[in-house]
């Protein structure tokens, strides 16, 4: 099957200005997730989608992260303003659950963001 | 969140078997143990998960302590592509979106 579909794959920005990151997850999975890993540390959720509605955004900075999942499918992640602590990596995951927590995630490769 | 504490670093040679541990002392009834690895450059992929008992697949396998204190990820045979960033997370497996919490892993370099 294919995997989790992430682009751009790297993005440079200037301080203050917006990006987006789009996500395609595996054909027929009902939860997606976006993560942030900053360089030398484990992945840190950032919001958690099942089809098309939000069940954790609780680690999201609402003031200048956003992300929508619109038809329950793909998904963006849009940053505005950036800030020079967002420079990191952004991984796209899903999974199969809709229920128990049980389901593999499965992991796109990421895009690396840098902030100049 | 119940937390998991792994060695920082480990070195493996190439064709020998790997043991990396984990302590999750203050893991919970309903806490499956999961590993996940991440190769450079690439995003975490799921290596294995277990309950209570031992659990093998084609990757490795998870020995699980009596006590569920503490639980070892097996490499039978290592090779060079196994070196990556091994992390072990406790999720909840009966709420409705239980979280992977990652903490700092454990780098795992294998000499050829």
């Amino acid at each position: 099957e294919a995997g989790v579909a992430q682009s751009p794959r790297y993005k440079i920005i200037e301080k203050r200005q917006s990006v987006a990151f789009w996500c395609n997850p595996i054909s027929g999975h009902a939860t997606l997730y976006w993560y942030q890993q900053i360089l030398g540390q484990g992945p840190k959720l950032l919001i958690q989608f099942q089809n098309n509605g939000v069940v954790d955004d609780s680690q999201l900075p609402k003031d200048r992260f956003s992300a929508e999942r619109l038809k329950g499918v793909d998904s963006t992640l849009k940053i505005q303003p950036a800030k020079l602590e967002d420079s990191a990596v952004y991984l796209c995951a899903s999974s199969q659950e809709t229920g128990a927590s049980n389901q593999p995630q499965h992991f796109g490769d990421g895009t690396r963001l840098s902030i100049l | 969140d119940a937390k998991t504490t792994q060695p920082n670093s480990m070195e493996s040679n190439e064709e020998e078997p790997v043991h990396l541990p984990c302590n999750h002392s203050t893991i919970s009834g309903t806490d499956y143990i999961h590993w996940y690895r991440q190769l450079p450059s690439q995003g975490p992929e799921y290596v294995i998960h277990g309950l209570t008992s031992n659990v093998n697949n084609r990757m490795a396998s998870l020995a699980i302590a009596e006590d569920r204190k503490s639980s070892t990820l097996i490499l039978h045979r290592a090779t060079l592509r196994d070196a990556a960033v091994y992390y072990c997370i406790l999720r909840d497996g009966y709420n409705q979106g239980g979280k992977l919490i990652f903490g700092q892993g454990t780098e795992l370099s294998v000499k050829p």
